[in-house]
């Protein structure tokens, strides 16, 4: 069974700080693929990374950064320097070998000025 | 307009009335897919379809029916609409990756429909 762990429910900051959205997930495939979608209030569902198990590499997009360690079966969000506009739900998500979509129950990201 | 569309957006009904949700993309993606959105569960798959005339259970099926004659089109029927079923219902679609089985493409969603069941 396929299982995607967001244990943080809700985070606030403040502008400007840095933001970790943890992501633990379960599977018995070797192969897969972790996402994480954008849900901002406005309710639509915003593609923002894809990765799959054969790479570990770390990937930054301008604020967003994410940090994949198939050890530790993670797959961490980093928004640095955080603004009002990345209020939002966070979901992590995992496809396996059967191709359907897991997803986390998400995170709530609110930033204040 | 290119992209996935849902209608309606917003939707109230009644307890026992049947209700369908319309799922309409451009791209010609082989899959689609159902979901539905309550607080505490993220998004939980009800159905979905790799091809026209295919379609598949997904976790939370009951009381749900979906068909798809057209590759663009995928509505979803609740038959007896029940207070439970009050939720967001979002669509989504994506093209088929290895294998056929969707693996390696990301789903793109609809803006998602509303449905209150009183």
């Amino acid at each position: 069974a396929q299982k995607v762990t967001q244990a943080q429910t809700e985070i606030s900051v403040v502008e400007k700080e840095d933001v970790t959205l943890d992501c633990v997930y379960e599977t018995r495939d070797t192969t897969y693929y972790l996402f994480w979608y954008k849900q901002p209030p406005s309710g639509e569902l915003v593609f923002l990374i894809r990765r799959n198990s054969f790479d570990e590499q770390n990937e930054i997009s301008g604020r967003y950064s994410w940090n994949f360690q198939k050890s530790t079966s993670s797959f961490n969000f980093t928004i640095t320097a955080s603004q009002v506009v990345d209020s939002a739900v966070y979901f992590c998500a995992l496809k396996g070998s059967w191709g359907k979509l897991q997803f986390g129950a998400g995170t709530q990201v609110v930033v204040t000025p | 307009d290119a992209g996935i569309t849902q209608s309606p957006r917003y939707k109230i009904t009644e307890t026992g009335r049947q209700v369908t949700l319309m799922c309409h993309q451009t791209w010609s993606h082989s899959y689609m897919f159902w979901y539905r959105q309550d607080l505490g569960h993220g998004l939980r798959l009800i159905y979905y379809s790799a091809a026209a005339d295919i379609t598949d259970k997904g976790e939370v099926p009951d009381g749900y029916v979906v068909s798809r004659s057209k590759t663009e089109n995928f509505p979803l029927t609740l038959e007896s609409a029940t207070r439970s079923q009050t939720s967001v219902y979002f669509c989504a679609s994506s093209e088929s990756g290895s294998w056929g089985k969707s693996k390696d493409y990301e789903q793109y969603f609809g803006p998602g429909t509303r449905l209150t069941v009183t």
